[in-house]
């Protein structure tokens, strides 16, 4: 059926450290893979996106990569700062124009 | 250009009451998407409106309904109200219909519902 499943849920790295989120999704017509970062209090906000004719796609600190065979994307965080912790959602749009997000990823920035 | 905006921000009804949420999205945006947000259960897409019509459901009951106007100002409503609708209530406009080309989705500040 229609899912995306994103682990871990919960990641605590340490400052200038590196953060990898992934998640897997089921439905093989999806070519549009958005990342959004939300913080306390505030509303989800993209970050990134790709689009499945392309592989990898970075912005400074951050860069997703899209296995389209595995069917799974990853978000990477490099060089973290206090700033990054939030909850981290991943999305999967579907044939059928709805919209399903991962479960999100809580990530702690440890000093 | 203005952002999405949602109105109420804070809302608390009793049980049994019914409610109704407003959007108005980024000028030019026509698709407007309603999600509930609660701790456990993360981002659930609830519908989705186009063109003052409704393309998209998810699994959530009868009670939950909304509509769009012409202006692509969307509203939601839920009636008889649970325990359970306690939620954090996010609408997200877009250009077109998010899906397998989309465009972004631009999330408002969301309407904190508290049901007692």
């Amino acid at each position: 059926g229609e899912n995306v499943e994103q682990h871990p849920s919960t990641l605590s790295v340490q400052e200038g450290d590196s953060a990898v989120i992934k998640c897997t999704y089921s439905d093989s017509a999806s070519n549009y893979f958005p990342w959004y970062k939300q913080e306390l209090g505030k509303r989800p906000q993209l970050i990134i996106d790709i689009r499945s004719n392309v592989g990898e796609k970075k912005d400074q600190r951050i860069a997703v990569t899209l296995n389209k065979t595995a069917k799974h994307f990853s978000l990477h965080i490099t060089e973290t700062q206090p700033e990054d912790s939030a909850v981290y959602f991943c999305a999967g749009p579907l044939g059928d124009d709805k919209i399903i997000f991962g479960k999100g990823t809580r990530l702690h920035i440890l000093p | 250009k203005a952002g999405v905006t949602q109105t109420p921000r804070y809302l608390i009804k009793t049980r049994g009451q019914q409610v109704t949420l407003s959007c108005s999205p980024i000028s030019g945006h026509r698709s407007v998407s309603w999600y509930q947000q609660t701790p456990g259960q993360g981002l659930q897409f609830l519908f989705e409106y186009f063109s003052e019509t409704q393309r998209n459901k998810g699994n959530f009951p009868g009670r939950f309904s909304g509509r769009q106007f012409s202006n692509s100002r969307s509203e939601m409503n839920v009636s008889t109200l649970e325990l359970g609708d306690s939620a954090l209530y996010l609408c997200a406009s877009s250009l077109e219909v998010p899906g397998p080309s989309t465009d972004t989705q631009y999330f408002g500040p969301g309407t904190r519902l508290t049901v007692l």
